[in-house]
């Protein structure tokens, strides 16, 4: 049993290009979201899905694009990245997504720069 | 809006000490969820707890313990007779009622602890 896993761990990109940042877990959830960690500032939500076809907006949505098509998958999208992107990624999953009170799973991050 | 204090940036001590880790919170919900998570220096989160707002008990976990005091909004953490193996990242955080999961996470505690 994998839990979250997300590719690439590490991924250095230029100004202007864009990625796709994987993330897949394999514990049937429903309940999927991506973190954004950065020093001194705690992790920040940026975009959650709550099932196959619904995402909704974090706290910082700003740049980033997301789609779910699967129960299973939840790639997180930089169209353009910038500097202030740079950054400690995690995605999550919880098995019920209608409730703050489940315990989420993270993978174990992705290291983006942004040259 | 929800909001996670953690007022201590970094904390020092030697093996054995005893040391609390404070978190205190912001919500207007009636009902919420308090979390708290540990990242070793391996990068990954790790659960440690979840308290419901409506429970006030404490809890005691091997050298672990959380007091949850809703009179005063907080929610610390002590652990006992300290290990090298604790040091890490500790963040509080925090999500309410059907908010899917939307944790508002605190800045973090960093744990150091010597021989």
């Amino acid at each position: 049993n994998a839990g979250v896993t997300q590719t690439p761990k590490f991924q250095v990109l230029k100004t202007g290009q864009s990625m796709t940042l994987q993330c897949a877990q394999d514990m049937n959830h429903e309940y999927m979201s991506w973190y954004r960690q950065d020093p001194g500032m705690g992790l920040r939500l940026i975009h959650y899905s709550v099932g196959a076809g619904i995402t909704d907006q974090g706290e910082v949505p700003n740049g980033y694009n997301v789609s779910r098509s699967t129960t299973e998958d939840f790639p997180l999208r930089l169209l353009s990245a910038a500097p202030s992107q740079t950054s400690v990624y995690f995605c999550a999953s919880s098995n019920r997504g209608r409730s703050g009170a489940n315990v989420l799973t993270f993978g174990a991050g992705s290291r983006l720069t942004v040259l | 809006a929800q909001k996670v204090t953690q007022a201590q940036t970094e904390i020092s001590v030697v093996e054995k000490e005893d040391v609390t880790l404070d978190c205190v919170y912001e919500t207007r919900d009636t009902t919420y969820y308090l979390f708290w998570y540990k990242q070793p220096p391996s990068g990954e989160l790790v659960f440690l707890i979840r308290r419901n707002s409506f429970d006030e008990q404490n809890e005691i976990s091997g050298r672990y313990s959380w007091n949850f005091q809703k009179s005063t909004s907080s929610f610390n953490f002590t652990i006992t007779a300290s290990q090298v193996v604790d040091s890490a990242v500790y963040f509080c955080a925090l999500s309410g009622s059907g908010t899917a999961s939307k944790l508002t996470f605190g800045t973090g505690t960093r744990l150091q602890v010597t021989l």
